[in-house]
């Protein structure tokens, strides 16, 4: 089925520095990618949408300038996480729309802690 | 943005008793899916249901879905310790997938 790799899975990094997450689909094309961002006890909430060879659409209040998504390949999707600031600090998840276009398959997910 | 809500926020019951949870949403949705997540891990898909079906069943699972009502139910049948987790609706409509609030699932031993 449908496999979508994401890393890393923990990160630890200082305030001020850059974190990047690669988001992968393993065995199918996603010309389609998204990003979530989960605080704790609380649901998941759509960052962006990250499309193929263009740029990545965001939601209200999300900055694009601080939250970097690249899609160069129908396979690989990443967010890089700019200055980042110990409110940063989340869980952040990718999925892709699954080639039967039924259903999102998610990576595991990354825990971005800054300190 | 979220979707919707999901309620209750909270459910604390005994093993071998039914969980019920409901979520609602705003917009027309294709489809419309359960997911569960351990703490601070990642999400599992529970099961999915189509705009046009109205009840499905996978396990001790049952979800409905009313669309009139922009409405879903997920009921957890005989529940074990391990059903524990946080549950999620989310609706897939146009081009992305949008969760729910969440429900805290506690099932006592």
């Amino acid at each position: 089925g449908a496999v979508v790799s994401q890393h890393p899975s923990r990160v630890i990094c200082k305030s001020g520095t850059s974190v990047k997450i690669e988001c992968r689909s393993l065995d199918f094309q996603a010309t389609t990618m998204f990003w979530y961002r989960q605080f704790p006890k609380q649901s998941l909430m759509l960052m962006a949408t990250s499309n193929e060879g263009s740029k990545a659409t965001y939601e209200q209040g999300v900055e694009k300038d601080k939250f970097l998504i690249n899609h160069a390949s129908l396979t690989l999707s990443t967010l890089t996480v700019t200055s980042a600031h110990p409110e940063d600090s989340s869980f952040y998840i990718c999925s892709a729309r699954q080639p039967t276009g039924y259903g999102y398959t998610f990576g595991s997910g990354t825990r971005l802690t800054v300190v | 943005s979220q979707q919707g809500e999901e309620d209750p926020q909270a459910l604390s019951i005994q093993e071998g008793e039914n969980a019920t949870m409901n979520c609602s949403y705003k917009t027309s949705i294709n489809n419309l899916q359960w997911y569960r997540q351990n703490s601070g891990r990642g999400l599992v898909h529970l099961i999915l249901i189509r705009s046009n079906e109205r009840e499905k069943h996978s396990g001790r699972l049952r979800v409905t879905l009313d669309t009139s009502k922009k409405s879903s139910s997920l009921l957890i049948t005989a529940s074990r310790a391990a059903d524990t987790a946080s549950y999620f609706c989310a609706t897939e409509g146009g081009n992305d997938m949008r969760f729910g609030a969440g429900t805290r699932l506690t099932v006592k031993p």
